[in-house]
C-alpha cells in the first residue's frame, strides 16, 4: 500500500447528509493537508493540520489527525451538490517538502 | 487573492515533440513544484525548486524532463521528446509557509 490512502473510494450521500473521508500514510510528517479537485480541474487547498494537532475546524469542515495510526479523517457537514468532487490528503514530511497525495475519494452529492 | 496562473490550458502535441508548460507563481513565494496527474490517477510529485535550483525530484523527473525560473518570476517545466505516457494534467504549485496554491493545470495530450 501507498503514503496516503483514502478510503472510501467513492462515497454517495444525500445532500444534507454528512460525508466522512478518512486517509492513511506511513511516514512520519509535518503537516497532512485535504485538497478538493472538481473533474479536470485544478487543486483547491481546504485545510491544513499540523503534526501536533489534533482536530480542526473551518467552516462545515472538521479534520482530525492520530499520529499513533497514522490516519486522518476529513468530515464535512451538512453535505451539499456543490461538495461533488474527488477529495485528495496529501502528506509533508518536513517544511518545503514534496507532498504526498492519496488516491482519493470520489464524493456524490445527491440533490 | 493571489493564484497561481498557468498556460496554456490544453496543449497537444506529437510524439516526439518538445513542449514547454509555463507557470507564473505567486510573486513571494518561495518553493516552486510540479505535479501530474494521468487521467484517474492520483497526484504524483515530480520536481521541486528553491533557491534557483532543483531542491527535490522524482524518479519520474527523468533526462527528459528540465525546469527553468528564466527571469525571476516565471517557471517552465519542459519536456524534450514527448512520449505517449506523458499525457497528463501537470500542476505547478508554490509555497510558503506550509499552504501550497495550486494553479489550475496544463492538459497535455501526446498523440
Amino acid at each position: 500500500s501507498q503514503q496516503g490512502e483514502e478510503d472510501p473510494q467513492a462515497l454517495s450521500i444525500q445532500e444534507g447528509e454528512n460525508a466522512t473521508m478518512n486517509c492513511s500514510y506511513k511516514t512520519s510528517i509535518n503537516n497532512l493537508q485535504w485538497y478538493r479537485q472538481n473533474s479536470g480541474r485544478g487543486l483547491v487547498h481546504l485545510i491544513l493540520i499540523r503534526s501536533n494537532e489534533r482536530e480542526k475546524h473551518s467552516g462545515r469542515l472538521r479534520v482530525t489527525l492520530d499520529t499513533s495510526k497514522k490516519s486522518s479523517s476529513l468530515l464535512i457537514t451538512a453535505s451539499r451538490a456543490a461538495d461533488t468532487a474527488s477529495y485528495f490528503c496529501a502528506t509533508e514530511e518536513t517544511s518545503g517538502s514534496r507532498l504526498t497525495f492519496g488516491e482519493g475519494t470520489q464524493l456524490t452529492v445527491n440533490p | 487573492e493571489p493564484e497561481v496562473t498557468q498556460t496554456p490550458s490544453h496543449q497537444v502535441t506529437q510524439m516526439g515533440q518538445e513542449v514547454i508548460l509555463r507557470c507564473v507563481p505567486i510573486s513571494n513565494h518561495l518553493y516552486f513544484y510540479w505535479y501530474r496527474q494521468i487521467l484517474g490517477q492520483k497526484v504524483e510529485f515530480l520536481v521541486s525548486f528553491y533557491n534557483n535550483e532543483i531542491s527535490e525530484k522524482s524518479e519520474i523527473f527523468d533526462d527528459q524532463f528540465s525546469v527553468e525560473r528564466p527571469d525571476g518570476s516565471n517557471f517552465t517545466l519542459k519536456i524534450r521528446s514527448t512520449k505517449l505516457e506523458d499525457s497528463a494534467m501537470y500542476f505547478c504549485a508554490s509555497l510558503v509557509y506550509t499552504e501550497a496554491f495550486f494553479g489550475q493545470g496544463t492538459r497535455l495530450t501526446v498523440v
